[in-house]
């Protein structure tokens, strides 16, 4: 299995640009988290979908941020405008349905680091 | 809310042992999880530990839990090089979520 893919990996932009994060969840997973790490506030979860639907956004920072899942192999994290305090890496991970082994969790991607100019 | 603490540095020489502690609030949480993520990489499951054990060995590692105090702690036992990461500490609400909440992470350097 390819695990979660992140992409782009490593994405440069300036205040004010909108910028897409997308994520492939694991195939046969049907939760996917998005999470956002900065050395001031560590991992913050910022929303949780199940089935493709959204079920806890409330990490969400502002209006700024948006979350689609539109199947259950595609989600984009959007960010418009940017602002230099978005900086940061953002991680997707997803997890399995009803599973019977605690190991069985959240796994994540790569990550994508944003840094806005 | 539920909330996960860890100190955020650990400095170690190789070959020593490593222990890395961690708090946590929820007294309802079910599992609780080490991570390591390295450099420039996602998070990865370590190990766990399921609420009603007070330890559990995996080789190398050894977690202990001590749930009347909400402390939980990862032992790594004659520390290498390569487990030089980050390490956070998470605690699952319920059985059968997937929901997790994480410390900020213990930052481990391993000193040849």
């Amino acid at each position: 299995d390819a695990g979660v893919i992140q992409s782009p990996r490593h994405e440069v932009t300036e205040m004010g640009q909108e910028v897409t994060l997308r994520c492939k969840p694991i195939s046969g997973h049907n939760s996917l988290f998005w999470y956002r790490q900065t050395m001031m506030r560590g991992l913050e979860l910022l929303i949780y979908f199940n089935n493709n639907v959204p079920i806890d956004d409330s990490g969400m920072p502002e209006d700024r941020f948006s979350a689609k899942m539109p199947n259950a192999s595609f989600s984009t994290l959007k960010i418009q405008p940017s602002e230099p305090r978005d900086s940061a890496v953002y991680f997707c991970a997803s997890s399995p349905p009803s599973p019977n082994d605690p190991t069985d969790t959240q796994y994540f991607g790569p990550g994508t680091r944003l840094t806005v100019l | 809310g539920e909330d996960v603490e860890q100190s955020l540095f650990l400095s170690v020489r190789e070959g020593d042992s490593s222990v890395i502690n961690c708090t946590y609030t929820d007294s309802s949480s079910t599992y609780l999880y080490w991570y390591k993520q390295e450099p420039g990489a996602g998070l990865q499951l370590l190990t766990y530990i399921f609420s009603n054990m007070d330890m559990k060995q995996d080789q190398r590692l050894t977690v202990l839990l001590n749930k009347k105090d909400k402390h939980l702690s990862l032992r790594i036992a004659d520390t290498q090089t390569g487990d030089s990461a980050i390490y956070f500490c998470a605690e699952s609400p319920g059985a059968g979520s997937y929901q997790l909440t994480f410390g900020k992470g213990t930052k481990l350097s391993v000193i040849p």
